[in-house]
Formats: structure tokens, C-alpha cells, sequence
């Protein structure tokens, strides 16, 4: 079974830095595209990026191109999202998702179960 | 960027109706187009893929069609389990850019 497991719910301070993560089972993790997306409260989705676990090949949505790291360890079959400084406007539900096999497949067939990430002073 | 412009914003439906939800693309995207629900609390689920291919474990009542600019999600008969918020997202572009809908809010009357 597909399981995608992500980090618990983060209370961060504007500035603070911040790394959440997301670990995937039941299948060969390192041989298909992880991808990250973000809902902010009440709001749609928003793709932030996409990972290649097998060799860490990383395309970011331009307007969060130097807002966010994506990485992964495909030792322990884990992804990662970080910030070295976040803002207010970072508070939102992160989802990692999982893309099917084969080319031009952007779609995403399993997801985790969201990560809230709440910035405040 | 592709925009995706969903419409309408909430459909109110009865049960053992159908309900249709739309999707238009700003440019053409081919079939390159899923649609994914989204249930209160939870993670979006998809549900088409390629346009008109549904999901593993997808019920039959849930159908799409269309390509190039215009897209369908179609519920033949609602289920009350059916009420949900519904996305389009397109990925049709390498380098990646995808995006999505701002969601139709899938109402039971």
C-alpha cells in the first residue's frame, strides 16, 4: 500500500526557520517525481514543486523559485520542504503527492495527510 | 501561466441527479487535465486523470471529457458522500508549471 507520512503541525514566528518532511512507503520511492503544493486557509491549491528522488533533479513554480528548498534523502525515502525564514503569508496546509508513472504525467495520485503550518507573532 | 477558471463557484444538486462542473483553460493544455476532490479535513483524492481516465477504486459515476481548453467532470447520479469541494489542475507543460482551479464547492440539496 502507498503511504505517504508527513510531519505534525508546526507554530513558528515570523523569521524563525523551518523544515517539515514526508516519508513514503509501499512503492519505489526513489523512482518517481514527489511533488509539494500548499492550500492556505480557505483558499484552492497551489503547486510550490516537484523532485526526482532518484538523482534530487528539482523544478520549483516560478514565483516560489528562492522561497523554499525542496530536498530529499532516498536512503530513508523521505522529502523535505524548508524555509530559512518565514513569513506570515507561509500559514497554510503543505501537501506532498506522489506522481504516477510515465511521461507527461503532472498529476498527483497519492497524497499525504497535510502538514498545517501556522506563523505568527 | 495557465489559468484554470472553474464554474460555477458552488452547485447545489440533488441526490440521484447529475452534476456537472466545469473547467476552462486560459490556452490549450491538450488532455492534460485531472480533476481531484477535496473533503473537509482531508487531502484532495483524484479522481481523473488525462482528461477522461478515472483513478484506481474511482466510482463509474464519476466521468471527464473534453480537451484542448474546455473540461467536464461529470457526476451521474449524487451520492450524498458526493458533497465535497472539486478541483481542476493542468500539467501540461515541461518545464513544470501546473495549475489549478480555484475549486467548485459540490453541493447535496
Amino acid at each position: 500500500e502507498v503511504q505517504l507520512v508527513q510531519s505534525g503541525t508546526e507554530v513558528k514566528k515570523p523569521g524563525d526557520s523551518l523544515k517539515i518532511s514526508c516519508k513514503g512507503s509501499g512503492y519505489s520511492f526513489k523512482s518517481y517525481w514527489i511533488g509539494w503544493l500548499r492550500q492556505k486557509p480557505g483558499k484552492g491549491l497551489e503547486w510550490m514543486g516537484i523532485i526526482y528522488p532518484g538523482d534530487s533533479d528539482t523544478r520549483y513554480s516560478p514565483s516560489l523559485q528562492g522561497q523554499v528548498t525542496i530536498s530529499a534523502d532516498k536512503s530513508i525515502s523521505t522529502t523535505y520542504l524548508q524555509w530559512t525564514s518565514v513569513k506570515s503569508s507561509d500559514t497554510a496546509i503543505y501537501y506532498c503527492a506522489k506522481q504516477p508513472e510515465g511521461t507527461n504525467r503532472g498529476d498527483f495520485d497519492y497524497w499525504g495527510q497535510g502538514t498545517l503550518v501556522t506563523v505568527s507573532s | 501561466e495557465i489559468v484554470m477558471t472553474q464554474s460555477p463557484a458552488t452547485l447545489s444538486v440533488s441526490p440521484g441527479e447529475r452534476a456537472t462542473l466545469s473547467c476552462r483553460a486560459s490556452q490549450s493544455v491538450d488532455s492534460s487535465v485531472a480533476w481531484y476532490q477535496q473533503k473537509p479535513g482531508q487531502a484532495p483524492r483524484l479522481l481523473i486523470s488525462g482528461a477522461s481516465t478515472r483513478a484506481t477504486g474511482i466510482p463509474a459515476r464519476f466521468s471527464g471529457s473534453g480537451s484542448g481548453t474546455e473540461f467536464t467532470l461529470t457526476i451521474s447520479s449524487l451520492q450524498s458522500e458526493d458533497m465535497a469541494v472539486y478541483f481542476c489542475q493542468q500539467y501540461n507543460n515541461w518545464p513544470p508549471m501546473y495549475t489549478f482551479g480555484q475549486g467548485t464547492k459540490l453541493e447535496i440539496k
